[in-house]
């Protein structure tokens, strides 16, 4: 059975820090991961990610995908206050299904 | 709990044809969302419901019908299926309590064609 697993679900930390969300994976016949930010209803897109160890960067946030483990991370470096959202990994496989993690809730406190 | 599920996992329609794409929830979550998702484009709301008998417009909605009778269902209608309404559909719940926000769950999807 195809999985997405997010860790932490919830992580509160203080404007200027730096956070790392993961995401693992196991699924059939993998096409690429997709990370996305869900502040009120839909959730907006961040990246795309299909090749191992290349890096994506917009802004404060990157992210890269490691085939080897299965995983990805999101890094968002020095946290402002609307950064506070769900974070959203997905996994789209050969069918061209998209499964989803429960996402991690991030609070950036002032 | 199964969580989210959907009904088909496919289907191809002729233009002009009507279908309901189902969608039932077992975690007694009082929101329900469907989204549908073009090939490279992020996830659009179609139409969000706050609890059973309470519907809302996404961003969207036209060509698109919901109910919601239950808590558990909240299923979506085209009526006349256009070849623009070729796209994966997913339908999501969460549980609202009070003004805090929680994470949404998943279903597996419907991918649809419209020929």
């Amino acid at each position: 059975e195809d999985k997405v697993v997010q860790s932490p679900l919830s992580l509160v930390v203080h404007e200027g820090d730096t956070v790392t969300l993961n995401c693992s994976y196991e699924v059939t016949n993998f096409r690429s991961l997709l990370w996305y930010k869900q502040e009120k209803k839909a959730p907006t897109f961040l990246f795309m990610l299909t090749s191992s160890g290349i890096e994506k960067k917009s802004g404060r946030l990157s992210s890269i995908l490691d085939k080897k483990e299965l995983s990805s991370i999101l890094n968002i470096t020095a946290t402002q206050t609307g950064d506070s959202a769900i974070y959203l990994c997905a996994v789209k496989t050969g069918a061209n299904n998209l499964f989803f993690g429960t996402g991690t809730r991030l609070t950036v406190i002032p | 709990n199964a969580g989210v599920t959907q009904t088909p996992k496919f289907r191809i329609l002729k233009i002009g044809q009507s279908m309901t794409l189902q969608c039932t929830q077992d975690m007694n979550h009082n929101y329900m969302y469907w989204y549908r998702q073009d090939p490279g484009m992020g996830l659009k709301l179609i139409y969000y419901s706050v609890g059973a008998g309470i519907t809302d417009k996404g961003e969207v909605p036209n060509g698109y019908n919901v109910s919601r009778s239950t808590t558990e269902d909240f299923p979506l209608r085209l009526e006349l299926a256009a070849p623009s309404q070729t796209s994966v559909y997913f339908c999501a719940s969460s549980k609202m309590v009070g003004s805090s926000y929680n994470e949404q769950f998943f279903g597996p999807g419907t991918r649809l064609t419209v020929l």
